[in-house]
């Protein structure tokens, strides 16, 4: 397994403005992705954080307004660029560790971003 | 990508009662996968459970992987297992998990 921390744990910001979120694993790990929950929604990938080059993002997600970082196998940030209302949200980090299989995905607590 | 569909959506039940949580999927996977998600926000891994089954306490997971759904048993409920259990599921070499939309599970004392 492998133990997740994510800062800030909630933040509430203007729109307009820009939050990033950090995510600190106590390993190293294979993947990190990051995630968004909208309020009582699934949750919806928005990249695979990639370490040392650019992330791969999915459908409907681009790296203007979502760019992230991995500078090493421990660590990642996730911005959220000039913010809306709509992008009031959960957002999770997850990893899957080191070491083969099982490929099992495990979640920080996630950030509970508000945004008026 | 991979369709997953959960069932039910909502779901009540009296402390005490048992359920059964379903997740279809579209795809063969080489991975599945259930958490709940509790009133924090938090998702606690439940199962790891691409075939076959597990328990863990009131807790039990069948995946019939030839057949594309899994399900997940809850006995004996309790308050605390209130909240949304997904299922995810990730086919092989694509290194991503696709998410059912959950079912709401909410146990009344």
């Amino acid at each position: 397994s492998a133990v997740i921390s994510q800062k800030p744990s909630r933040d509430i910001c203007q729109r307009g403005t820009s939050l990033t979120i950090q995510c600190q694993v106590d390993s190293q790990v294979t993947m990190m992705f990051w995630y968004r929950q909208q309020p009582g929604q699934s949750l919806t990938l928005i990249a695979t954080a990639n370490q040392g080059s650019e992330a791969t993002y999915e459908s409907g997600f681009v790296i203007d307004k979502f760019p992230i970082s991995r500078p090493n196998l421990t660590f990642s940030t996730l911005t959220v660029s000039n913010m809306s209302p709509e992008d009031s949200s959960i957002y999770l980090c997850s990893v899957v560790p080191s070491g083969g299989l099982p490929y099992e995905q495990y979640f920080g607590p996630g950030t509970r971003l508000t945004v008026t | 990508g991979i369709q997953v569909e959960q069932s039910p959506p909502d779901l009540i039940l009296q402390e005490g009662a048992n359920s059964t949580l379903r997740c279809n999927f579209s795809d063969s996977v080489n991975n599945l996968q259930w958490f709940h998600q509790n009133p924090w926000g938090q998702l606690i891994n439940l199962f790891y459970i691409p075939s076959g089954t597990k328990q863990n306490g009131r807790l039990s997971a069948t995946t019939v992987a030839t057949e594309r759904y899994s399900l997940l048993y809850i006995s004996s409920s309790q308050t605390t297992d209130s909240g949304v259990y997904f299922c995810a599921v990730e086919k092989y070499n694509f290194n991503k998990f696709y998410f059912g939309s959950g079912t709401k599970l909410n146990v009344k004392p």
